[in-house]
């Protein structure tokens, strides 16, 4: 029974680039929410997709985005990079949007922006 | 606003010692995580809990909703119990995203 599973690992892009960050959710689950986790910090929200719909955000700018299909995976996309965006990007997906339920953790994709 | 703070930040203990990591957060929650973070990333969730007690092995973790703090416990650390914990709560019941401390970090010596 395969968790989740992010890709890439590690990933470098410079300023001004786009990147897609890719996440499969635990088999069963069927909503992914996506955190940046810079340095030395704990996890921040960017957004949750349920039925491929965006449902909560967190306070990012709309060079963050995201989408969700019918399979559950997501993707995250970022535009017009920023030194700033280097971080870890966590994925974690659940069952049902209700909160309830435990959220299981993929190893995440270590951003780098030169 | 809606917050979480852990402490100690940093903790190093001998092999075998009892540890304790504690949680306190600022409004009423839903639901609260305890989380372990090893290098290079990945995230295992331990615990989650709203009310009461829950024990898994050599962890157990408490929750005091009126006093608004939990406490992660550790029996009997071995080095592989070297990592960062992190809490994590629900604020409220409308809002499913988790709010996370910055973690304690964790490292037993032989």
């Amino acid at each position: 029974d395969a968790g989740v599973t992010q890709s890439p690992t590690h990933l470098i892009k410079t300023r001004g680039q786009q990147v897609t960050l890719r996440c499969s959710p635990k088999s069963g689950h069927d909503t992914v929410s996506w955190y940046q986790q810079a340095l030395g910090q704990g996890p921040q929200f960017i957004f949750q997709y349920y039925e491929e719909e965006e449902r909560q955000r967190g306070n990012f700018p709309d060079r963050f985005s995201g989408h969700q299909f019918p399979n559950y995976s997501s993707e995250l996309n970022v535009n017009a990079l920023l030194l700033g965006d280097s971080a870890l990007y966590l994925c974690a997906s659940t069952i049902g949007d209700r909160g309830n339920q435990p959220q299981h953790f993929g190893d995440g994709t270590r951003l780098s922006i030169l | 606003k809606n917050e979480v703070e852990q402490s100690p930040q940093n903790l190093t203990a001998q092999e075998g010692e009892f540890i304790t990591i504690n949680c306190s957060y600022s409004v009423g929650i839903s639901a609260l995580h305890w989380l372990q973070q090893h290098p290079g990333g990945g995230i295992v969730s331990l615990f989650m809990l709203s009310s009461g007690k829950k024990k898994h092995g050599r962890l157990i973790a408490t929750i005091n909703i009126q006093e608004k703090h939990s406490s992660l416990h550790i029996t009997a650390s071995h080095p592989r119990d070297s990592a960062v914990y992190i809490c994590a709560v629900r604020f409220g019941t409308g809002a499913n995203n988790l709010f996370f401390g910055t973690g304690t970090r964790l490292t037993v010596i032989p």
